[in-house]
């Protein structure tokens, strides 16, 4: 059974450093996905990554894709308050996503 | 364009009741995934249907059962209701079968008393 790991599970932020949020997936995968989630909404895709080596980014976030490794990192540059919410990483494997635990970021001044 | 959409948005049952939760795709899709996400349990999936078919189902008891019609529109049941069964349930759909990426709706809330 393919397990995903998210580490940290909570991560308080300083409005402009730069913070990592690492997902660890045990088996051979198609695909990998980032999404955020804010109190009591739906989840929101972020970004896809399809390949070895595959680089995303949009705004203050960056993920990259380790397929060897099976990690995957989502970058955060220069946190602003905006970016508070719940961050899950998703593994597709036979046409279904297994989820991280997810990681509650919270941006203080 | 819409994106998915889900209905009702809260739900409270009581135990040993049965709920039905329905999801309409965005207009295209005709794949639908269910997920569960309880507390303290994350997002698990619980079942995929594609072109009328149950093509995949998670480690869930077949009290948990649904169907997808065939405007692609999908319904959920849970039977028996337990009060663990109290979560947020998700649906998604995606363009078909294959590796394509899944649009999440809203969710429907269900609260077993």
């Amino acid at each position: 059974e393919l397990k995903v790991e998210q580490n940290p599970l909570f991560l308080s932020m300083q409005e402009g450093k730069n913070y990592t949020i690492y997902c660890n997936y045990s088996t051979t995968s198609d695909r990998l996905y980032w999404y955020r989630q804010d109190p009591g909404k739906s989840l929101e895709s972020l970004f896809v990554l399809l390949s070895n080596g595959a680089v995303k980014q949009e705004g203050r976030l960056m993920a990259s894709l380790d397929t060897k490794a099976r990690l995957s990192t989502l970058h955060i540059t220069a946190a602003v308050h905006d970016l508070s919410a719940t961050y899950f990483c998703a593994v597709e494997s036979d046409y279904k996503l297994s989820f991280g635990a997810g990681t509650t970021v919270t941006v203080r001044a | 364009e819409a994106g998915v959409t889900q209905s009702p948005t809260h739900l409270i049952k009581t135990r040993g009741q049965q709920a039905t939760l329905r999801c309409s795709p965005i207009s295209g899709h005709t794949s639908v995934y269910w997920y569960q996400q309880a507390l303290g349990l994350g997002l698990q999936f619980l079942l995929w249907y594609d072109e009328g078919e149950e093509r995949n189902r998670g480690n869930f008891p077949p009290r948990f059962s649904g169907r997808q019609f065939p405007n692609y529109s999908s319904e959920l049941n849970v039977n028996a209701l337990e009060l663990e069964d109290s979560a947020l349930y998700l649906c998604a759909s995606s363009l078909g079968q294959g590796l394509e990426t899944q649009y999440f709706g809203p969710g429907t809330r269900l609260l077993v008393l």
